[in-house]
């Protein structure tokens, strides 16, 4: 089956403690990106990558990396986080030769206390 | 600036028609997507328009006006399980996906 999968789907941690959100994808798709989303302001993209090794950031990358070592997998790694990064997130990857349409992750919902 | 606007929330009765609007102003344009969200679910992909005019998909039907900078979700039969958010997103470059906030509809019976 086709799918998007990311872990942990649900985390509560501290301020600071550095944390992992890691996303697979089965589709060999090039294209991966991750987006957060708060009520209100809808999903934003942190980072993008359009191949293994290549990323760049999205609207709002401070305070998050992405690492792309295989075409399958695109952690997002949280250095230190903070409050202000509660948020539910999801990764997407791109079917570039379907008009560019995005399949989701089930999200990871996090909260930083 | 980047810009997308549609309703935050509307109501319907099931088995009517909902139109929910979509406004757009974005630096570039190359296609418009609309995403249906259950509450705590992923987006998942409902239609794309890149050129102008109506796409239609069983009960779900998308319109695009480039000029305007306007595009419409027609929803026909409505039922209970539409209830959702609808997601309004631009493509504005290269993997570049603008999101609108969403628009919450809840169907009644």
């Amino acid at each position: 089956e086709a799918q998007v999968t990311q872990n942990p789907r649900y985390l509560i941690t501290v301020t600071g403690k550095k944390l992992t959100v890691t996303c697979s994808q089965n589709m060999n798709h090039e294209y991966m990106s991750w987006y957060r989303q708060d009520p209100g302001l809808g999903l934003r993209q942190i980072y993008y990558s359009m191949n293994v090794e290549v990323t760049d950031k999205g609207d709002v990358p401070e305070g998050y990396k992405v690492s792309r070592k295989e075409k399958r997998n695109f952690p997002l790694i949280l250095e230190s986080p903070s409050p202000n990064q509660t948020s539910l997130y999801f990764c997407a990857s791109t079917d570039r030769d379907s008009t560019d349409t995005q399949y989701f992750g089930p999200g990871t919902r996090l909260t930083v206390l | 600036g980047q810009n997308i606007d549609q309703p935050t929330e509307m109501t319907a009765t099931e088995g009517a028609i909902v139109q929910i609007n979509c406004t757009y102003q974005t630096s570039g344009f190359n296609g418009l997507f609309w995403y249906q969200q259950h509450a705590g679910e992923a987006p998942t992909f409902l239609s794309y328009n890149v050129l102008d005019g109506l796409e239609e998909k069983g009960r779900f039907s998308s319109f695009l006006s480039r000029s305007k900078g306007y595009s419409y979700l027609l929803l026909k039969e409505l039922q209970m399980k539409d209830s959702a958010s609808y997601l309004c997103a631009v493509m504005s470059g290269y993997n570049k996906l603008i999101f609108g906030a969403g628009t919450r509809l809840a169907v009644h019976p």
